[in-house]
């Protein structure tokens, strides 16, 4: 059974450096046309998709054009998980945060497994 | 500015059928990238409902379906049940913001 497990801190202060990570049971971080990707989820901006990371041929990423510069997803081989790093948080970031898994599709990857969610606050 | 819109609620008596729309634009939906839909009950993550616009995964009832037109989708529940009672999402593709776009979110209510 495929499994994400997210581990991390639930309370970060502002200007510092959210860290979280999603291990991956039952499946290859490095699984070409898998993709593996954070979402967050907040009153204010609801299901918000950030980034992802993901192997086809090599390494790629793409991250949510309000995050550029901000976030980075870096995937651990010898682990089989994947990270998400973002710098200078401030209270607009606190969030419940998803690992997710991404599958191909001719028009567009969905979402078809999710970590259970870690609560992220911002707060000093 | 690229937004997927959905009502913010529908409700039903239980057995009855609900229409759960969602609206996008040219450079989403309209784009011909496919919507995909997720179901979130209380206090856990979004579940894949329906993929490729009108795709069940396995373990999904056939009592949910999805359809695409336009720049719109919608996803039909028939035979409304208690356990329907959930957030819907929709999803898809946005070459503006080139990064995936979920729905405003409708929530679900069984009368």
């Amino acid at each position: 059974q495929v499994q994400l497990q997210q581990s991390g801190p639930g309370l970060v202060k502002p200007s510092q450096t959210l860290s979280l990570t999603c291990a991956i049971s039952g499946d290859s971080v490095s699984r070409d046309y898998a993709a593996w990707n954070w979402i967050r989820q907040s009153p204010s901006r609801g299901l918000e998709w950030l980034g992802r990371a993901y192997y086809i041929s090599k390494w790629n990423n793409e991250y949510a054009e309000s995050l550029k510069g901000r976030l980075t997803i870096n995937p651990d081989t010898s682990k089989n998980q994947f990270s998400l790093q973002l710098n200078s948080v401030t209270p607009e970031d606190t969030g419940l945060y998803y690992c997710a898994r991404g599958s191909s599709w001719p028009r567009g990857w969905y979402f078809d497994l999710w970590g259970r969610g870690t609560l992220v606050t911002v707060s000093s | 500015q690229s937004v997927l819109t959905q009502p913010p609620s529908v409700s039903g008596a239980p057995g009855q059928r609900v229409i759960i729309s969602c609206t996008g634009s040219s450079s989403n939906i309209g784009a011909d990238y496919d919507v995909h839909w997720f179901q979130q009950l209380p206090g856990t993550a979004p579940k894949l409902l329906i993929y490729g616009n009108i795709n069940r995964p396995s373990g999904v009832p056939d009592r949910f379906s999805g359809s695409k037109s336009g720049t719109s989708a919608s996803l039909a529940i028939t035979g409304l049940q208690a356990e329907d009672e959930a957030d819907y999402y929709c999803q898809s593709y946005d070459n503006s913001l080139s990064g995936y776009l979920f729905g405003t979110g409708t929530q679900v209510t069984v009368l």
